[in-house]
């Protein structure tokens, strides 16, 4: 199985601000790399698909980039709805997996 | 964009088999390049990929329910379903299916989720 790890776990930040969520994959992915956004009580939400593709509707704040096996979501402008757990996932394997999950909260 | 929705029961006992049922709307089953499948998450707890069926019909398990899990179509229905069998307290979670569009496209088209709860 491809392992991936996500940091931080919880991350504290204050509207306005630049925010940047890693995700490491125990192994090289061919750019099949996802990030998705849940709010309590919803179900996940595509982000960003194939490293830095951007979901249609999504804002354009959110960016994705990296390769290999390390990986960054960064918000540019954090905004009230921001305020969610991401998730980053491999689609590189037969067998998928997502990072553990980030939380991001108000400062 | 397709619209999913789960369906089945909200408890069971231990040592049965949980199945759920994902209806597809706005779109058939049949459609090519679609990927159909199912996600789970503990209460308070991280995502957990449980299989798919796949365009063409083969299937890829989580290595860690392998043994316990059948995903399959029903296209005179619309439908996907799950069997997770031999359940115990652990396997309470929501269940979410969902849809990859193929092509590297990610997981775009969630159903709202159903609480499954193994309990006696």
């Amino acid at each position: 199985d491809i392992q991936m790890t996500q940091s931080p776990s919880t991350l504290s930040a204050s509207v306005g601000d630049r925010v940047t969520i890693t995700c490491r994959a125990s192994q090289s992915l061919n750019n099949w790399l996802a990030w998705y956004q849940q709010k309590p009580g919803k179900a996940p939400k595509l982000l960003i698909y194939k490293v830095s593709s951007l979901e249609s509707g999504v804002p354009s704040r959110f960016s994705g980039s990296g390769s290999g096996t390390e990986f960054t979501l960064t918000i540019s402008s954090l905004q009230p709805d921001d305020f969610a757990t991401y998730y980053c996932q491999q689609y590189q394997s037969y067998s998928w997996t997502f990072g553990q999950g980030t939380r991001v909260e108000i400062k | 964009q397709m619209q999913l929705q789960e369906s089945g029961p909200g408890l069971v006992k231990p040592s049965q088999t949980l199945s759920l049922a994902c209806t597809v709307s706005g779109g058939s089953i049949n459609s090519g390049g679609y990927h159909w499948s199912w996600v789970r998450q503990p209460a308070g707890k991280g995502l957990e990929w449980i299989g798919r069926i796949n365009s063409d019909g083969s299937t890829n398990y989580n290595p860690s329910l392998q043994s316990r899990v059948i995903i399959s179509v029903d296209t005179s229905k619309n439908h996907f379903s799950l069997e997770l069998s031999s359940v115990t307290a652990a396997d309470t979670a929501v269940y979410y299916c969902a849809t990859y569009r193929g092509g590297g496209s990610g997981v775009g088209s969630w159903g709202q989720g159903t609480l499954v709860t193994v309990s006696s």
